[in-house]
């Protein structure tokens, strides 16, 4: 089944602890990217891959890094995270379509 | 900027209702659009696209959008609500001057009372 795996789903943390989320993809897409999901503003874009070892930034970068090693997977890192990085975190690849699959969510919240 | 205008942020109906979201985007070059549904606790999921051709497209679950060009809108509509439609509702542009980069509308709460 082609999905978009992520974990944790849920995550408690406090400020500072930097914690990781993985992001995975069976289908051989080149592009992956990651969203966070706030009340009133959409989804936001953190940071795109094109593809393997190439990254840029989105729209809030801030306080977030990635890596791309491989072509499946797409660690979103929290170096120190801050109670204002408490949402819901999405990773998503895309096809050669244009059309973005989306994982299951991770609910992050930092005290 | 480019941006993507969703007028609605939260829409009840009750069932049978027909339902009309509205979504409007300032991108004055070539695009495509989605609509991608939400429901309660679970990820995103595609309910229609739109790249070329007709501009009235077909969804799943009986939805449809019709893409107006000389608007710059891509209208949500289904004639009859039903309690399951319950989810959010996001409006979606691809930027292709930005790598293909997909920007999100706020996002429509669609509540719908049996």
């Amino acid at each position: 089944e082609a999905q978009v795996t992520q974990n944790p789903r849920y995550l408690i943390t406090v400020t500072g602890k930097k914690l990781t989320v993985t992001c995975s993809q069976n289908m051989n897409h080149e592009y992956m990217s990651w969203y966070r999901q706030d009340p009133g503003l959409g989804l936001r874009q953190i940071y795109y891959s094109m593809n393997v070892e190439v990254t840029d930034k989105g729209d809030v970068p801030e306080g977030y890094k990635v890596s791309r090693k491989e072509k499946r997977n797409f660690p979103l890192i929290l170096e120190s995270p801050s109670p204002n990085q408490t949402s819901l975190y999405f990773c998503a690849s895309r096809g050669t379509d244009y059309e973005q699959y989306f994982g299951p969510g991770t609910r992050l919240t930092v005290t | 900027a480019q941006s993507v205008s969703q007028h609605n942020h939260h829409v009840i109906l009750s069932e049978a209702a027909s339902l009309e979201l509205g979504c409007n985007y300032s991108y004055g070059g070539t695009v495509n659009l989605f609509w991608y549904v939400q429901y309660p606790g679970q990820h995103l999921q595609l309910l229609l696209k739109y790249f070329s051709g007709d501009p009235l497209v077909k969804g799943i679950k009986g939805f449809e959008a019709e893409f107006i060009k000389s608007k710059f809108s891509f209208n949500l509509r289904k004639p009859s609500v039903q309690w399951s439609d319950t989810a959010e509702y996001f409006c979606a542009v691809i930027l292709y001057n930005q790598g293909g980069k997909l920007i999100f509308g706020q996002g429509t709460e669609l509540s719908v009372k049996p």
